[in-house]
């Protein structure tokens, strides 16, 4: 399958600070798609990107997938405690979503 | 309607039992996905279907048994299972065809133990 790395695995933050967490590949990606999943929640869709060096921006989230589409990062500005969770990569090749392990963040107030 | 939902939220069995897992979902997807999830780690496929039909099986132990009744529903039947089996059971679905964005959308799982 398409392996991705991501790293962080654990990113502690202060409220209101930035930071930013990546996904990492050594072959090239035709997407990637990323998933959040809060404490004792599901994974929910956030955003798909396909073209390389697209950004993408939800309120403070921005998205962004590599020139060489082999990585991508999700940067999040100001935290708040609704950021809390674990965040997951994942590219798609056809049906199947190759997730990462997964950037766990967690917010002190 | 954007939900997927999943019974039980809860299951607990022994390994001599048999129990099914449900899922539904009516944004008219005709994909639909089992994952299996164990405590800090990412979801892991085992089954896929497409148009009701089988499309992936990902090695998955023949103690667990796919069904799709129709394009709305998704069961996993479950027979002697082992304590290994532990784990978060979630459902997805997704569009289909290759323009589409095919985001999956996740059911709140079934939290399964084997005792």
């Amino acid at each position: 399958g398409q392996q991705v790395m991501q790293i962080p695995q654990y990113q502690h933050v202060q409220e209101g600070e930035d930071f930013t967490t990546y996904c990492n590949s050594s072959t090239t990606l035709s997407n990637i798609q990323w998933y959040k999943q809060r404490p004792g929640g599901h994974p929910v869709f956030l955003i798909q990107l396909v073209k390389s060096g697209e950004v993408k921006k939800q309120k403070r989230l921005t998205f962004q997938f590599g020139e060489a589409k082999k990585n991508s990062s999700l940067h999040i500005t100001a935290t708040q405690t609704t950021d809390v969770g674990t965040y997951f990569c994942a590219p798609r090749r056809d049906y199947k979503l190759s997730f990462g392990a997964g950037t766990t963040v967690t917010v002190r107030a | 309607d954007t939900e997927v939902t999943q019974t039980p939220k809860h299951l607990v069995m022994g390994m001599t039992n048999k129990k099914s897992l449900k899922c539904e979902q009516h944004m008219g997807h005709r994909a639909m996905y089992w994952y299996k999830q164990k405590a800090k780690k990412p979801p892991e496929l085992m089954f896929v279907y497409s148009y009701e039909k089988l499309s992936i099986n990902e090695s998955v132990p023949s103690r667990f048994s796919p069904e799709c009744p129709n394009s709305s529903l998704l069961n996993l039947h479950l027979h002697a299972l082992q304590p290994e089996d532990s784990a978060l059971y979630l459902c997805a679905s997704s569009q289909e065809g290759q323009g589409a964005r095919m985001a999956q959308y996740f059911g709140p799982g079934t939290r399964l133990t084997v005792l």
